[in-house]
């Protein structure tokens, strides 16, 4: 299958603090990026998606403005947390696709605001 | 939109027993349903997929089975083991996916 990372894989900031999560397809080209926010014992939450070179679509709920994401190429997405707080502390996992539908997904990564 | 509706939500098996995962989904225009494996604290990681035009697909202990007149596909696994214990999504897909909301699977030695 195809190896999708991300980076980094925990981080702990403070509130008020913007952190930001990459997310990077090795070994293909994605021409689609998802983020999806995870709590615990509960499915994927998707937030939003992106494709290479043009504005994220946000899901309903999910404020942009807090939620930057940057897909500068097809090979990396980022996803920024501005103003980080508390309630934003969870697992945030990205994904990534070729045209043919089928999602690979990064390892995660753990934010913990204090 | 999508729906999907997984069952049951925990699962537990002894070594060796079969397991089945079902899933419904309400988006008959839905063409593409795969099955996910997340062990703690990882992504999920895809194991079996099928497309609307097939009916079962098998990878050694693992089988998948979709009914599209029901709306309904299921995940099997034969002579399962520890290592099978984690959580598993389905997903339903035709322009977005959507997922279920997993199924704890826990196989006793």
């Amino acid at each position: 299958g195809a190896v999708v990372s991300q980076h980094p894989s925990w981080v702990i900031c403070k509130s008020g603090t913007s952190v930001k999560i990459e997310c990077r397809s090795l070994d293909f080209q994605a021409t689609t990026m998802f983020w999806y926010r995870q709590f615990p014992k509960q499915s994927l939450m998707l937030m939003a998606t992106s494709n290479e070179g043009s504005k994220a679509t946000y899901e309903q709920g999910v404020e942009k403005d807090k939620f930057l994401i940057n897909h500068a190429s097809l090979t990396l997405s980022t996803l920024t947390v501005t103003s980080a707080h508390p309630e934003d502390s969870s697992f945030y996992i990205c994904s990534a696709a070729r045209r043919e539908e089928t999602q690979y997904f990064g390892p995660g990564t753990r934010l913990l605001v204090l | 939109g999508e729906n999907v509706e997984q069952h049951p939500s925990t699962l537990s098996v002894q070594e060796g027993d079969s397991a089945v995962i079902k899933c419904t989904y309400s988006d008959s225009a839905s063409n593409y349903f795969p099955w996910y494996k997340q062990e703690l604290g990882k992504g999920p990681q895809l194991i079996i997929d099928i497309r609307s035009n097939v009916g079962e697909k098998k990878d050694q202990r693992i089988a998948v089975t979709l009914n599209k007149t029901a709306k309904h596909f299921s995940l099997h696994i034969t002579e399962t083991q520890p290592e099978d214990s984690a959580v598993y999504f389905c997903a339903a897909s035709q322009a977005d996916m959507r997922f279920g909301a997993g199924t704890r699977l826990t196989v006793k030695p």
